[in-house]
């Protein structure tokens, strides 16, 4: 299994809405990552995980919330967002932080609309 | 942070032409890397240059990196229709142990 799988595909959530995002991979990546990508935009990282530890936090409001269960899953926590937190939400992982050789692998992305 | 700056940021080509983009970072790098995206879904990794390698290829890319001038530059042979996507150039920077992405490049494949 060499992908990440993402769900869900698309999101529509009001704002006072609780809701999960879900990333899973299998190929024994010890880095997992959530980016977050505007419209037209590079991606913007948002939150480093290592061996399920979170290592970066790049200052992201708290009504995004984290969490990694174990080495395959990792999930984003949605509550009371704004409507500028619409956006394509990208996980993604790698061997190891720091040690790349063959690059990031992501999934197809969360298409996340707040109403 | 954006640490790439991608030039030019559209480019439009008949297929078969070359395509090249180029991509400029402002610190230390561990390597740099492209990307390609369809339609705003998820990026596709294309090819990984150490910071001490020049020239490396796969396929019809060729990137070439000179950390003198803190710059990269990918260049596509023989385009395809299929080649039609945003690409990003990506950076490892040392010690910061995250990777960076440019703007990109919007890249057009005409028939």
């Amino acid at each position: 299994d060499t992908e990440v799988t993402q769900t869900p595909k698309h999101l529509v959530m009001g704002m006072t809405n609780k809701k999960s995002l879900k990333c899973e991979q299998h190929m024994g990546h010890r880095a997992m990552y959530w980016y977050k990508q505007k419209a037209k935009k590079p991606p913007e990282l948002m939150f480093v995980y290592s061996y399920e530890k979170l290592s970066i936090n790049e200052s992201v409001p708290s009504r995004f919330s984290p969490e990694c269960p174990n080495s395959s899953l990792l999930n984003l926590h949605l509550h009371a967002l704004q409507p500028e937190d619409s956006a394509l939400y990208l996980c993604a992982s790698s061997q190891e932080v720091g040690l790349l050789v063959y690059g990031y692998t992501f999934g197809s992305g969360t298409r996340l609309t707040v109403v | 942070s954006q640490q790439g700056e991608e030039d030019p940021q559209a480019l439009s080509i008949q297929e078969g032409e070359n395509a090249t983009m180029n991509c400029s970072y402002k610190t230390s790098i561990n390597n740099l890397q492209w990307y390609r995206q369809n339609s705003g879904r998820g990026l596709v990794h294309l090819i990984l240059i150490r910071s001490n390698e020049r020239e490396k290829h796969s396929g019809r890319l060729r990137v070439t990196l000179d950390t003198s001038k803190k710059s990269s530059s990918l260049l596509i042979t023989a385009s395809r229709a299929a080649d039609t996507a945003s690409y990003f150039c990506a950076t490892d920077e040392s010690g910061a142990q995250k990777l960076v992405f440019g703007q990109g490049t919007r890249l057009t494949i005409n028939p």
